[in-house]
């Protein structure tokens, strides 16, 4: 059972648009949610994260989005750069406990 | 911020023989510990996590095993190993408290051939 879905295999964007990477989950318990960007065969990195208590959290380029009542999460990157071209990772968290769930990922790829 | 080592960068190892993966973790006390598996073309699974020295969660029924010997060591271990246990691992760890986030190390490339 996949609590995490990033339905989006790969998204393409021309440099200086915007990227909107999707990502829903089904636990309602979930009250957490961090994205991460990952290159091949290194370690995904975190970007971002939002708590339940928020609908959005802006940090530089990058703006995540939460939709409770849809369980729906979207990661913004404005403008994109071809150095944004990575797989990214959408996770989250139950409280009481330890654990974050990932998702499936989603390729982006910024065309120069 | 918190270091993680992960060792090593890569693992060619035959079907049937033994696995140890180490992580060790810099910059925090207690920290949270886990072990990720990224299959081929696949997302992140935990396999395991622990909250503290000698305390395992096992996620997934498998071939693997781990262990904390140390609070900031965390193992990952097989007696046997399958074709199917290939793929890319993980360690990530994270500061005990609510709504904080996991670092990762490197990552280690196993092929079980």
């Amino acid at each position: 059972d996949q609590q995490v879905k990033q339905n989006s295999p790969s998204l393409s964007v021309q440099e200086g648009r915007i990227s909107i990477l999707n990502c829903d989950y089904t636990n309602s318990m979930f009250d957490y949610f961090l994205w991460y960007k990952k290159y091949p065969a290194e370690g995904p990195t975190f970007l971002i994260s939002i708590s339940s208590i928020k609908d959005k959290n802006e940090d530089g380029r990058f703006t995540v989005f939460l939709n409770k009542s849809a369980k729906h999460l979207s990661l913004h990157i404005v403008p994109s750069q071809p150095g944004d071209s990575a797989v990214y990772f959408c996770a989250a968290s139950e409280a009481g406990t330890y654990k974050y769930i990932f998702g499936t990922g989603t390729r982006l790829k910024v065309l120069a | 911020s918190q270091t993680i080592h992960q060792w090593p960068a890569t693992l060619v190892q035959p079907v049937g023989s033994p696995l140890s993966l180490e992580c060790t973790v810099e910059g925090t006390s207690n920290p949270n510990l886990y072990w990720y598996r990224q299959a081929a073309g696949r997302g992140l699974q935990l396999l395991f996590y622990s909250v503290g020295i000698g305390q395992i969660s096992s996620e997934v029924p498998q071939n693997l095993s781990a262990s904390r010997p140390q609070d900031r060591q965390f193992i990952l271990s097989s007696k046997k190993l399958l074709l199917s246990d290939s793929g890319f691992y993980l360690c990530a760890s994270r500061v005990t408290g609510v709504n904080t986030e996991a670092f990762f190390g490197q990552g280690t490339r196993l092929t079980v051939v």
